[in-house]
Protein backbone atom coordinates (compact mmCIF):
# COMPACT_ATOMS: atom_id res chain seq x y z
CA UNK A 1 0.00 0.00 0.00
CA UNK A 2 1.28 3.12 -1.00
CA UNK A 3 1.77 5.60 1.90
CA UNK A 4 2.49 9.58 1.91
CA UNK A 5 3.80 11.17 5.04
CA UNK A 6 4.00 14.61 5.92
CA UNK A 7 5.74 16.55 8.89
CA UNK A 8 7.19 19.62 9.56
CA UNK A 9 4.52 21.96 9.32
CA UNK A 10 4.02 24.62 11.77
CA UNK A 11 3.61 28.21 12.79
CA UNK A 12 6.47 30.84 11.80
CA UNK A 13 6.71 34.41 11.04
CA UNK A 14 7.05 36.37 7.50
CA UNK A 15 10.18 35.96 6.37
CA UNK A 16 10.72 32.88 8.40
CA UNK A 17 12.20 29.31 6.85
CA UNK A 18 10.56 25.82 7.74
CA UNK A 19 11.79 22.43 6.04
CA UNK A 20 8.76 19.94 4.85
CA UNK A 21 9.27 16.28 4.63
CA UNK A 22 7.44 13.51 3.38
CA UNK A 23 8.34 9.71 4.32
CA UNK A 24 7.45 7.27 1.53
CA UNK A 25 6.39 3.40 1.62
CA UNK A 26 5.26 1.00 -0.63
CA UNK A 27 6.52 1.71 -3.77
CA UNK A 28 9.95 1.71 -4.99
CA UNK A 29 10.67 5.95 -4.01
CA UNK A 30 13.39 6.10 -6.91
CA UNK A 31 11.73 5.09 -9.95
CA UNK A 32 8.77 7.95 -9.92
CA UNK A 33 9.07 11.48 -9.95
CA UNK A 34 6.64 13.65 -7.13
CA UNK A 35 5.41 16.99 -6.04
CA UNK A 36 4.50 18.92 -3.82
CA UNK A 37 0.83 20.43 -3.97
CA UNK A 38 -0.25 23.28 -1.53
CA UNK A 39 -4.09 24.06 -0.56
CA UNK A 40 -5.13 27.90 1.08
CA UNK A 41 -7.79 27.23 3.95
CA UNK A 42 -10.52 26.96 1.66
CA UNK A 43 -9.44 27.37 -1.48
CA UNK A 44 -8.31 25.20 -4.69
CA UNK A 45 -5.27 22.99 -5.06
CA UNK A 46 -2.08 24.40 -6.37
CA UNK A 47 0.92 22.75 -7.98
CA UNK A 48 4.06 24.27 -6.51
CA UNK A 49 6.94 22.08 -7.21
CA UNK A 50 7.92 18.57 -8.86
CA UNK A 51 11.10 16.81 -9.06
CA UNK A 52 12.43 14.15 -11.15
CA UNK A 53 13.09 10.26 -9.96
CA UNK A 54 16.80 11.29 -9.66
CA UNK A 55 16.70 14.32 -8.62
CA UNK A 56 18.31 15.71 -11.45
CA UNK A 57 15.81 17.72 -12.36
CA UNK A 58 13.57 20.09 -10.73
CA UNK A 59 10.47 22.10 -11.31
CA UNK A 60 8.53 25.42 -9.73
CA UNK A 61 5.79 27.42 -10.23
CA UNK A 62 6.47 31.13 -10.21
CA UNK A 63 5.01 31.96 -6.97
CA UNK A 64 7.74 29.68 -4.98
CA UNK A 65 10.19 30.17 -7.68
CA UNK A 66 13.41 31.38 -5.68
CA UNK A 67 12.14 30.88 -2.30
CA UNK A 68 11.77 27.17 -2.28
CA UNK A 69 13.49 24.22 -2.86
CA UNK A 70 12.56 20.51 -3.55
CA UNK A 71 14.67 17.70 -3.33
CA UNK A 72 14.88 14.39 -2.74
CA UNK A 73 16.76 11.54 -0.57
CA UNK A 74 16.41 8.17 -2.49
CA UNK A 75 18.77 6.46 0.14
CA UNK A 76 15.72 7.41 2.69
CA UNK A 77 12.61 7.78 0.87
CA UNK A 78 12.14 11.01 1.72
CA UNK A 79 11.03 14.17 -0.07
CA UNK A 80 11.76 17.59 1.35
CA UNK A 81 10.75 21.48 0.23
CA UNK A 82 12.86 23.61 1.71
CA UNK A 83 10.86 27.17 2.27
CA UNK A 84 12.57 30.71 2.89
CA UNK A 85 11.53 33.77 2.92
CA UNK A 86 7.56 32.76 3.94
CA UNK A 87 5.23 35.35 3.27
CA UNK A 88 1.09 35.32 4.71
CA UNK A 89 -0.02 34.10 1.00
CA UNK A 90 1.88 30.70 1.31
CA UNK A 91 -0.16 29.78 4.65
CA UNK A 92 -1.34 26.66 3.44
CA UNK A 93 -1.96 22.26 3.74
CA UNK A 94 1.02 20.94 1.79
CA UNK A 95 0.67 17.75 0.38
CA UNK A 96 3.31 15.17 -1.52
CA UNK A 97 1.81 13.77 -4.29
CA UNK A 98 3.25 10.47 -6.42
CA UNK A 99 3.53 11.30 -9.98
CA UNK A 100 1.97 8.98 -12.37
CA UNK A 101 4.71 7.76 -14.75
CA UNK A 102 6.36 10.56 -16.95
CA UNK A 103 2.92 12.67 -16.54
CA UNK A 104 2.42 15.34 -14.13
CA UNK A 105 -0.94 13.91 -12.16
CA UNK A 106 -1.08 12.06 -9.00
CA UNK A 107 -2.41 9.03 -8.40
CA UNK A 108 -1.77 8.93 -4.50
CA UNK A 109 -1.88 11.41 -1.97
CA UNK A 110 -0.48 12.48 1.43
CA UNK A 111 -2.57 13.76 4.20
CA UNK A 112 -0.99 16.70 4.53
CA UNK A 113 1.17 19.14 6.89
CA UNK A 114 -0.72 22.79 7.57
CA UNK A 115 1.98 25.74 7.17
CA UNK A 116 0.81 29.33 9.04
CA UNK A 117 2.83 32.59 8.33
CA UNK A 118 1.41 34.70 10.68
CA UNK A 119 3.37 36.98 13.58
CA UNK B 1 0.05 28.93 -18.28
CA UNK B 2 -3.01 26.63 -18.53
CA UNK B 3 -6.02 28.37 -16.88
CA UNK B 4 -8.88 25.64 -16.09
CA UNK B 5 -12.28 26.72 -15.19
CA UNK B 6 -15.01 24.94 -13.54
CA UNK B 7 -19.11 25.58 -13.87
CA UNK B 8 -21.00 25.51 -11.89
CA UNK B 9 -19.22 26.82 -8.86
CA UNK B 10 -21.70 24.43 -6.98
CA UNK B 11 -24.56 22.27 -7.43
CA UNK B 12 -27.45 19.75 -5.13
CA UNK B 13 -28.62 17.02 -6.56
CA UNK B 14 -31.02 14.62 -5.26
CA UNK B 15 -30.02 10.84 -3.90
CA UNK B 16 -30.21 8.99 -7.18
CA UNK B 17 -30.02 11.78 -9.67
CA UNK B 18 -27.51 12.79 -12.16
CA UNK B 19 -24.80 15.49 -11.44
CA UNK B 20 -22.80 17.20 -13.95
CA UNK B 21 -19.62 19.09 -13.90
CA UNK B 22 -18.32 21.63 -16.98
CA UNK B 23 -14.39 21.92 -16.43
CA UNK B 24 -12.75 24.37 -19.61
CA UNK B 25 -9.09 24.82 -20.44
CA UNK B 26 -7.72 27.92 -21.85
CA UNK B 27 -5.80 25.85 -24.66
CA UNK B 28 -5.99 22.75 -25.78
CA UNK B 29 -4.95 19.55 -23.47
CA UNK B 30 -4.66 16.92 -26.48
CA UNK B 31 -1.40 16.47 -28.00
CA UNK B 32 -1.84 15.38 -31.20
CA UNK B 33 1.34 12.62 -31.48
CA UNK B 34 -0.54 10.37 -29.14
CA UNK B 35 -4.01 11.50 -29.62
CA UNK B 36 -4.25 11.67 -25.73
CA UNK B 37 -5.98 14.40 -23.53
CA UNK B 38 -4.18 15.16 -20.23
CA UNK B 39 -6.69 15.93 -18.30
CA UNK B 40 -7.63 14.78 -14.72
CA UNK B 41 -10.42 14.89 -12.36
CA UNK B 42 -10.12 14.47 -8.25
CA UNK B 43 -12.37 14.39 -5.31
CA UNK B 44 -11.78 16.17 -2.08
CA UNK B 45 -14.03 15.19 1.03
CA UNK B 46 -13.89 17.64 3.59
CA UNK B 47 -10.69 17.44 5.72
CA UNK B 48 -9.13 14.81 3.35
CA UNK B 49 -6.26 14.25 0.96
CA UNK B 50 -8.04 14.46 -2.65
CA UNK B 51 -8.44 11.34 -4.28
CA UNK B 52 -7.87 10.46 -8.16
CA UNK B 53 -10.76 9.25 -10.13
CA UNK B 54 -9.77 9.86 -13.53
CA UNK B 55 -7.28 10.41 -16.19
CA UNK B 56 -6.85 10.31 -19.93
CA UNK B 57 -10.19 12.27 -19.62
CA UNK B 58 -11.91 9.16 -19.27
CA UNK B 59 -9.87 6.11 -17.94
CA UNK B 60 -11.16 5.75 -14.25
CA UNK B 61 -8.79 5.24 -11.37
CA UNK B 62 -8.88 1.61 -10.33
CA UNK B 63 -11.44 0.91 -7.61
CA UNK B 64 -13.57 3.92 -8.64
CA UNK B 65 -17.48 3.12 -9.04
CA UNK B 66 -18.33 2.93 -12.56
CA UNK B 67 -21.31 5.84 -12.02
CA UNK B 68 -18.29 8.01 -12.42
CA UNK B 69 -17.02 8.76 -16.10
CA UNK B 70 -15.39 11.32 -17.41
CA UNK B 71 -15.77 12.94 -21.55
CA UNK B 72 -14.73 15.18 -23.95
CA UNK B 73 -11.36 16.17 -25.95
CA UNK B 74 -9.25 19.73 -26.62
CA UNK B 75 -10.84 22.20 -24.16
CA UNK B 76 -14.19 21.06 -22.87
CA UNK B 77 -14.83 18.40 -20.53
CA UNK B 78 -17.28 17.51 -17.92
CA UNK B 79 -16.99 14.55 -15.05
CA UNK B 80 -20.66 12.79 -14.35
CA UNK B 81 -21.99 11.09 -11.99
CA UNK B 82 -24.66 8.75 -12.98
CA UNK B 83 -26.59 8.26 -9.50
CA UNK B 84 -25.09 10.34 -6.96
CA UNK B 85 -24.39 8.25 -3.24
CA UNK B 86 -24.34 9.88 -0.21
CA UNK B 87 -20.31 9.59 0.13
CA UNK B 88 -20.49 11.64 -3.33
CA UNK B 89 -20.68 15.08 -1.39
CA UNK B 90 -17.28 16.73 -2.03
CA UNK B 91 -15.17 19.33 -4.03
CA UNK B 92 -14.55 18.14 -7.61
CA UNK B 93 -11.32 19.63 -9.69
CA UNK B 94 -9.95 19.07 -13.06
CA UNK B 95 -6.33 19.25 -13.57
CA UNK B 96 -4.48 19.78 -16.73
CA UNK B 97 -1.13 17.56 -17.16
CA UNK B 98 -0.50 19.09 -20.74
CA UNK B 99 2.10 21.72 -19.17
CA UNK B 100 3.20 22.38 -16.07
CA UNK B 101 -0.09 21.08 -13.60
CA UNK B 102 -2.74 23.69 -12.93
CA UNK B 103 -6.27 23.06 -11.63
CA UNK B 104 -9.31 24.54 -11.89
CA UNK B 105 -11.03 26.23 -8.93
CA UNK B 106 -13.28 23.10 -7.84
CA UNK B 107 -16.89 22.25 -7.94
CA UNK B 108 -18.76 21.21 -4.36
CA UNK B 109 -21.51 18.73 -4.26
CA UNK B 110 -24.18 18.65 -2.06
CA UNK B 111 -27.14 16.85 -1.74
CA UNK B 112 -30.87 18.38 -2.78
Amino acid sequence: EVQLLESGGGLVQPGGSLRLSCAASGFTFSSYALSWVRQAPGKALEWISAISSSGDSTYYADSVKGRFTISRDNSKNTLYLQMNSLRAEDTAVYYCAKDRPKLWCFDYWGQGTLVTVSS
Amino acid sequence: DIVMTQSPDSLAVSLGERATINCKSSQSVLYSSNNKNYLAWYQQKPGQPPKSLIYWASTRESGVPDRFSGSGSGTDFTLTISSLQAEDVAVYYCQQYYSTPSFGPGTKVDIK
